[in-house]
């Protein structure tokens, strides 16, 4: 099946700095990757998403990238704020269905 | 925006017994939900994707007798855990998409069961 792989698992960042995080997925048909994150003992809210016409797509401390032929994409979060602490999660539409699959996670920590 | 509403959002029950977690579009209407299961520090992973008015396709794994979905309308969809275990302790998701077509997937803020 489709597989999305997503890295580092945890992250520490000073308050202030920038967080990066990569996801590559295998199913080139893949249109829509959307990132999410999730705070302890809630479900996920989507921050930003990208479809595969564009290459990037920013919403003022958050950014997207996208390659498709590379098939990678990144988040990036800047100026870090102890409140981004929390686990992101990418995401790649499948092919068929509408049905999202998960990278494994990604824990940011923000330290003051 | 869209909103997606999972009742209840925690449940303890004795083993053996059966749960029903509900799943409600309150906005908008949704042809297709999805259900997730996430084990702590885990990811998301697909259960079964529920249409309106449809069987739903349960994913690889995944015991459909025992794990019961039902899409009745374009608002609302259940899952019910039948004879649940202590294994079956897990955060359940759902995700519901738009009737309008787009790809943008609006999710519930889970329901934590725990069998005992």
């Amino acid at each position: 099946g489709e597989n999305v792989e997503q890295h580092p698992s945890t992250l520490s960042v000073q308050e202030g700095d920038s967080a990066v995080i990569k996801c590559t997925y295998s199913d080139s048909a893949s249109n829509y990757f959307p990132w999410y994150k999730q705070e302890l003992g809630k479900g996920p809210q989507l921050i930003i998403d990208i479809r595969s016409n564009v290459g990037e797509k920013k919403d003022q401390r958050i950014a997207v990238t996208l390659n498709k032929t590379a098939k990678h994409f990144s988040l990036h979060i800047t100026e870090t704020q102890p409140e981004d602490s929390a686990v992101y999660f990418c995401a790649a539409l499948r092919n068929s269905g509408y049905a999202l699959n998960f990278g494994k996670g990604t824990s940011l920590l923000v330290t003051p | 925006g869209a909103v997606v509403s999972q009742h209840p959002s925690w449940v303890i029950c004795k083993s053996g017994t059966s749960v029903k977690i509900e799943c409600r579009s309150l906005d908008f209407q949704a042809t297709t939900m999805f259900w997730y299961r996430q084990f702590p520090k885990q990811s998301l992973m697909l259960m079964a994707t529920s249409n309106e008015g449809s069987k739903a396709t349960y994913e690889q794994g995944v015991e459909k007798d025992k794990f019961l979905i039902n899409h009745a309308s374009l608002t609302l969809s259940t899952l019910t855990v039948t004879s649940a275990h202590p294994e079956d302790s897990s955060f359940y998701i759902c995700s519901a998409r738009a009737a309008s077509g787009a790809n943008v997937l609006t999710f519930g803020a889970g329901s934590r069961l725990t069998v005992l």
